[in-house]
């Protein structure tokens, strides 16, 4: 059974760091492209960042790009997300999700952890 | 980047109802077009992808259509576990974009 585990979240103050991670099993990770996809609380679907399956290929949102990191260690079926400089407007569920490339769909989720962003 | 507009944004409709959900993309997407369904505090699941091909496991009475700009999610009769909110997804180009969501509700 493919299962996407995260973990990390919590409350962090207005430009602190946080470091999201995903735990993977039930299929062979390295072969599969992994993103990042937010929701912050009553709201849409965010997608926040993409791995390739040999983190040769990296990509981010606008919104995130200076601040948040993405890795994987393929060795440890896991990956990463790095947060720094958090702002108010970060608050949300973050989900590892997994897909084939960037072309293809998402076909599992992970069930989400909550980072909150407030003094 | 290609933003993604949905109509409606909800939808109020009965047990055994046909539904249609459309989506707008900026530009041509080709085929490149996921739809998915998200109920409340759950993770969201793929319906459709590639615009047309049901994902597997997922019920025949989803069906989609579409490419190019213009697409659509079909429930050929609604059932009370689909109602849920809706949203779809280009995966042309990065940044990967989201429609604003369906909110499908009981009438």
């Amino acid at each position: 059974e493919v299962q996407l585990v995260e973990s990390g979240g919590g409350l962090v103050q207005p430009g602190g760091s946080l470091r999201l991670s995903c735990a993977a099993s039930g299929f062979t990770f390295s072969s599969y492209s992994i993103n990042w996809v937010r929701q912050a609380p009553g709201k849409g679907l965010e997608w926040v960042s993409y791995i390739s399956s040999s983190s040769s290929i990296i990509y981010y949102a606008d919104s995130v790009k200076g601040r948040f990191t993405i890795s994987r260690d393929n060795a440890k079926n896991s990956l990463f997300l790095q947060m720094n400089s958090l702002r108010a407007e970060d608050t949300a569920v973050y989900y590892c999700a997994r897909s084939r490339s960037t072309h293809s769909p998402v076909d599992y989720w992970g069930q989400g952890t909550l980072v909150t962003v407030s003094s | 980047d290609i933003q993604m507009t949905q109509s409606p944004s909800s939808l109020s409709a009965s047990v055994g109802d046909r539904v249609t959900i459309t989506c707008r993309a900026s530009q041509s997407i080709s085929s490149y077009l996921n739809w998915y369904q998200q109920k409340p505090g759950k993770a969201p699941k793929v319906l459709i992808y590639d615009a047309s091909s049901l994902q597997s496991g997922v019920p025949s009475r989803f069906s989609g259509s579409g490419s190019g700009t213009d697409f659509t999610l079909t429930i050929s009769s609604l059932q009370p576990e689909d109602f849920a909110t809706y949203y779809c997804q280009q995966s042309y180009s990065t940044p990967i974009t989201f429609g604003q969501g369906t909110r499908l509700e009981i009438k």
